[in-house]
């Protein structure tokens, strides 16, 4: 069965420093991923998501994410974060088999920004 | 615009009463989702429907239940027999069938407490 971890509840970091936020799934093939983020009492909005291809993806808002089969992982990152960032982001992985297409998310890493 | 309509924003129920929430989105979507939200839990899905007239159970389907008799809507009824209902409830379309389109789509939620 897929899964996915988040192995970071909490983040903190200065605003202007680099972020590297870190995602690990589990799933028998290659699967198709994504991150999400979400803002207080709203609902989820994509970042960036890979299927194939480059596995350097750039997503919106300036982030990045990088999946690496040797290490099934898939870390977001960012050069340079901005207090608006502060949220709580969610690492996602889809299954490619058609009958069993659901979607599992991690726990969530919450971001905070300090001035 | 096409989207993802979550309502309504906020439910307060009874203890013992069931209620209904409501997911209906245009984006022609085939697959829907309904995921459970608690702090730091992250986001478990409680159901999850391919195509019309077809569910399945996720992770947490026990005191729920669903129907899918229109493409557009995937309502989701929290029972009286789910011991712990508060919490907030997401629900996602998808295309359906993976491809680099794939993508989940979020409404805004619902917020669900029992009184």
């Amino acid at each position: 069965a897929q899964s996915v971890t988040q192995p970071d509840i909490h983040i903190t970091v200065s605003e202007g420093a680099s972020l590297e936020l870190r995602c690990n799934y589990s799933y028998g093939a290659t699967p198709y991923l994504f991150w999400y983020v979400q803002s207080p009492g709203q609902g989820l909005q994509l970042l960036l998501k890979y299927f194939s291809g480059d596995t350097l993806v750039q997503g919106i808002k300036g982030f990045e994410a990088e999946f690496k089969r040797s290490q099934s992982s898939f870390n977001l990152r960012k050069p340079s974060v901005h207090w608006s960032d502060a949220a709580e982001y969610f690492c996602a992985v889809g299954s490619r088999m058609n009958r069993d297409d659901k979607i599992i998310f991690g726990k969530g890493t919450r971001l905070h920004i300090l001035p | 615009d096409g989207g993802i309509t979550q309502s309504p924003k906020y439910l307060f129920r009874k203890e013992g009463q069931n209620v209904t929430l409501s997911c209906e989105q245009n984006l022609n979507h085939d697959a829907m989702y309904w995921y459970r939200q608690d702090p730091g839990q992250g986001l478990r899905l409680i159901y999850y429907s391919q195509i019309v007239n077809d569910f399945q159970k996720g992770d947490i389907a026990e005191g729920y239940s669903v129907s899918r008799e229109k493409k557009e809507s995937f309502p989701l009824t929290v029972t009286s027999a789910q011991k712990n209902p508060t919490a907030f409830y997401l629900c996602a379309s998808s295309i359906g069938i993976p491809s680099p389109n794939t993508e989940a789509f979020f409404g805004q939620g619902t917020r669900l407490t029992v009184v």
